[in-house]
């Protein structure tokens, strides 16, 4: 079965570093979603991507959190400087390339970061 | 805006008991429904889905009927097993606003006992 694969699967990182957390979305699939899930936040989304551009981010933090797409096979979440408040689980989805709401999300097994 | 309420957990049950796990939603558009499942250390998986009013969704045992009339989609399972014991999501789809919003529920925690 097609996975999508994120890397790396747990990251542990002091205050004030930079992260970057990697997505291979499945080939093919050109849609492609950020979330942070927390205990006290549940699944959160932090960004969408179509065709590479992102269609929303309102869910991210602007000031430290970015989110790119460099090509069809990667997608990027980015945070600089990390804070102990980041610690979270973060996921990537991605959906096929067909439109409309009936497509299910395929997701990754995560990243689990901790700020110390 | 859109909505997914989904009972609270933690549900334990006893192996081979009924499952009812309740959700409803409020939507703007004609949403299609999910069901999600996660175990330990892994990422949400589709468990079933449903497109259109009353259209039933079913796998592994589990089922959920999309009720416009009542904005319900709630899964059951007639006899839970041990290895059913996870995190479960209500979810809807709503790709009215021209793009897909896809909106989680807070995730219902079931653990089964032997």
């Amino acid at each position: 079965d097609a996975r999508v694969t994120q890397t790396p699967r747990h990251k542990v990182t002091e205050m004030g570093q930079e992260v970057t957390m990697r997505c291979q979305p499945i080939l093919g699939h050109n849609t492609v979603f950020w979330y942070r899930q927390t205990m006290m936040q549940g699944l959160e989304l932090l960004a969408y991507f179509r065709n590479r551009a992102p269609l929303d981010d309102s869910g991210m933090p602007k000031d430290r959190f970015s989110a790119e797409m460099p090509d069809a096979t990667l997608a990027t979440l980015k945070i600089q400087p990390s804070e102990p408040r980041d610690s979270a689980v973060y996921f990537c989805a991605s959906t096929g390339p067909l439109t409309g709401g009936n497509q299910p999300q395929h997701f990754g097994d995560g990243t689990r970061l901790s700020i110390l | 805006g859109d909505s997914v309420t989904q009972m609270e957990g933690p549900v334990t049950l006893s192996e081979e008991a009924f499952l009812t796990i309740n959700c409803t939603y409020t939507a703007t558009g004609y949403p299609s429904l999910f069901w999600y499942v996660q175990y330990p250390g892994e990422g949400l998986q589709l468990l079933l889905k449903a497109t259109k009013a009353d259209d039933k969704g079913s796998n592994k045992g589990f089922e959920a009927t999309y009720r416009k009339e009542t904005t319900s989609f709630h899964l059951e399972k007639g006899s839970v097993q041990v290895s059913d014991s996870a995190v479960y999501f209500c979810a809807l789809s709503d790709a009215s606003g021209g793009y897909q919003k896809v909106t989680f529920g807070i995730g219902t925690k079931l653990q089964v006992i032997p």
